[in-house]
C-alpha cells in the first residue's frame, strides 16, 4: 500500500533551534501534501496544506513566518520550525494524497518534537 | 460549523468482546467519511471509507456503517484483539478536488484488556 515516511521520528533540541521536518511519499506522486498538529490527548489540527511548486495555504491562526512550508517535488514536503520554543513542543504529522482526491491521505508516523 | 463528534471519549473492553464506536457530523457538503485507527505515538491509518451511496463497508473485523440521512457513522469491532487497542478517528470530507475540507473527529480511545 501507499507509504509516506516522515523524518526524523523525534527531535530534542534547545529553544531558539530551527527543526527541520521531511514527509516522503514512497511509492505515489503527491500533489498535496497535508501538515498537522496534535496535543496530547487531542485530534489532529491542520496546521497547512502545500501544494507542489506553490506556496502552501496556512490555516487561521497558523504563523506562515513560523512554520516553513516548501513542497519541492511531487514527493517531497518540508516544515521547518523556525526559532523553535517550548511551547511548539507537539507531535507533528504529515499526510500526503496523489492525485486522486477519492483516495485516503496517508499519513507518516509523525514526528514528536520536544523543545528544551 | 462543521463539526465531528465521537462517543465514548474512552472505552475499555476485554479481549475477544465486539464494540461499537459513534460518530455524528454535522459537515455539509457531504462527500465522504473515512475511519482511521491510530496507535499511540504513530501516524493514522485508514480503514474505511464510505460515500453517500454506502451504508455498511468491512475491513475484515472491523465494520462501518453510514446514514447520510441522521448523519451518523459507527464502526464495529468483532472479537478484539490486544493490538485493537488505539485511537479511532472519525473523519469526514466536505467538498471536492481542491476545496475538499477535512474535518476530524476528537477520537475514541479503546483500550482492550487480556
Amino acid at each position: 500500500g501507499a507509504v509516506v515516511s516522515q523524518h526524523p521520528s523525534w527531535v530534542i533540541c534547545k529553544s531558539g533551534t530551527s527543526v527541520k521536518i521531511e514527509c516522503r511519499s514512497l511509492d505515489f506522486q503527491a500533489t498535496t501534501m497535508f501538515w498537522y498538529r496534535q496535543f496530547p490527548k487531542q485530534s489532529l489540527m491542520l496546521m497547512a496544506t502545500s501544494n507542489e511548486g506553490s506556496k502552501a495555504t496556512y490555516e487561521q491562526g497558523v504563523e506562515k513566518d513560523k512554520f516553513l512550508i516548501n513542497h519541492a517535488s511531487l514527493t517531497l514536503s518540508t516544515l521547518t520550525v523556525t526559532s523553535a520554543h517550548p511551547e511548539d513542543s507537539s507531535f507533528y504529522i504529515c499526510s500526503a494524497r496523489d492525485m486522486d482526491s477519492n483516495q485516503p491521505q496517508h499519513f507518516g508516523d509523525g514526528t514528536r518534537l520536544s523543545i528544551l | 460549523k462543521n463539526q465531528v463528534e465521537q462517543s465514548p471519549q474512552s472505552l475499555i473492553i476485554l479481549e475477544g468482546k465486539n464494540c461499537t464506536l459513534q460518530c455524528n457530523y454535522t459537515v455539509s457538503p457531504f462527500s465522504n467519511l473515512r475511519w482511521y485507527k491510530q496507535d499511540t505515538g504513530r501516524g493514522p491509518v485508514s480503514l474505511t471509507i464510505m460515500t453517500f451511496s454506502e451504508n455498511t463497508k468491512s475491513n475484515g473485523r472491523y465494520t462501518a456503517t453510514l446514514d447520510a440521512d441522521t448523519k451518523q457513522s459507527s464502526l464495529h469491532i468483532t472479537a478484539s484483539q490486544l493490538s485493537d487497542s488505539a485511537s479511532y478517528i472519525c473523519v469526514v470530507i466536505s467538498g471536492s478536488g481542491g476545496y475538499q475540507k477535512v474535518t476530524f473527529g476528537t477520537g475514541t480511545k479503546l483500550q482492550v484488556i487480556p
